[in-house]
């Protein structure tokens, strides 16, 4: 099946501080998510971004479908914006719809 | 919006009894839902899909038996576990694809099964 790899596995920031989170998928997608699941477990849903570019506040993301990579961009990050982020993507042609999740970034901003 | 509600959102059981958690689409039809579950400090991993109607699809290694899925209706998908022993204590997470827009998913807050 289709391979996800998230990096940086943890991340610790000063708040204020911008940083890039890296989603590298193993095949082409017809879907692929960004989540942010918050202390509590709720998944929030930030970006559906199977290619191109988006941007939603202090936070933007871009796929790059031909080379099988997707980013996020967290600017002036605040300490709310602590939790973990999950890469999830379904394959292209797969027709189930299922999502296959990366192993997420832990991101601690602290204050 | 696209809202997914989940009830319980945790429940506490002694082994060997039957646990039913219910995930609702609130605000949109969903034709298809999933079913995750989540062990401490580890990623998603998908259980099985519902279709609205038909039997639910279960991934490799997930037994059909134990863990019931019902999808009733366009809003609501059901799980059961059945015979809960400790190991089966996780985070349960659902989540629907909206009809007629795409393929994205939304989640619900999850349910924290805990078995004693």
């Amino acid at each position: 099946g289709i391979q996800v790899e998230q990096s940086p596995p943890d991340l610790i920031l000063q708040e204020g501080a911008n940083s890039t989170l890296r989603c590298n998928f193993s095949d082409s997608v017809n879907n692929l998510q960004w989540f942010h699941q918050n202390p509590w477990g709720q998944l929030i849903n930030l970006f559906y971004i199977p290619s191109g570019t988006k941007q939603n506040g202090r936070l933007s993301a871009t796929t790059v479908a031909t080379e099988r990579y997707s980013l996020l961009y967290i600017s002036s990050s605040q300490t709310t914006d602590s939790g973990v982020y999950f890469c999830a993507v379904e394959p292209l042609g797969a027709g189930s719809y299922q999502l296959t999740f990366g192993k997420g970034t832990k991101l601690s901003v602290i204050p | 919006g696209a809202v997914v509600s989940q009830h319980p959102s945790w429940v506490i059981c002694k082994s060997g009894t039957s646990v039913k958690i219910e995930c609702r689409s609130l605000d949109f039809q969903a034709t298809t839902m999933f079913w995750y579950r989540q062990f401490p400090k580890q990623s998603l991993m998908l259980m099985a899909t519902s279709n609205e109607g038909s039997k639910a699809t279960y991934e490799q290694g997930v037994e059909k038996d134990k863990f019931l899925i019902n999808h009733a209706s366009l809003t609501l998908s059901t799980l059961t576990v059945t015979s809960a022993h400790p190991e089966d204590s996780s985070f349960y997470i659902c989540s629907a694809r909206k009809l007629g827009t795409g393929d994205e998913q939304y989640f619900g807050p999850g349910t924290r099964l805990t078995v004693t």
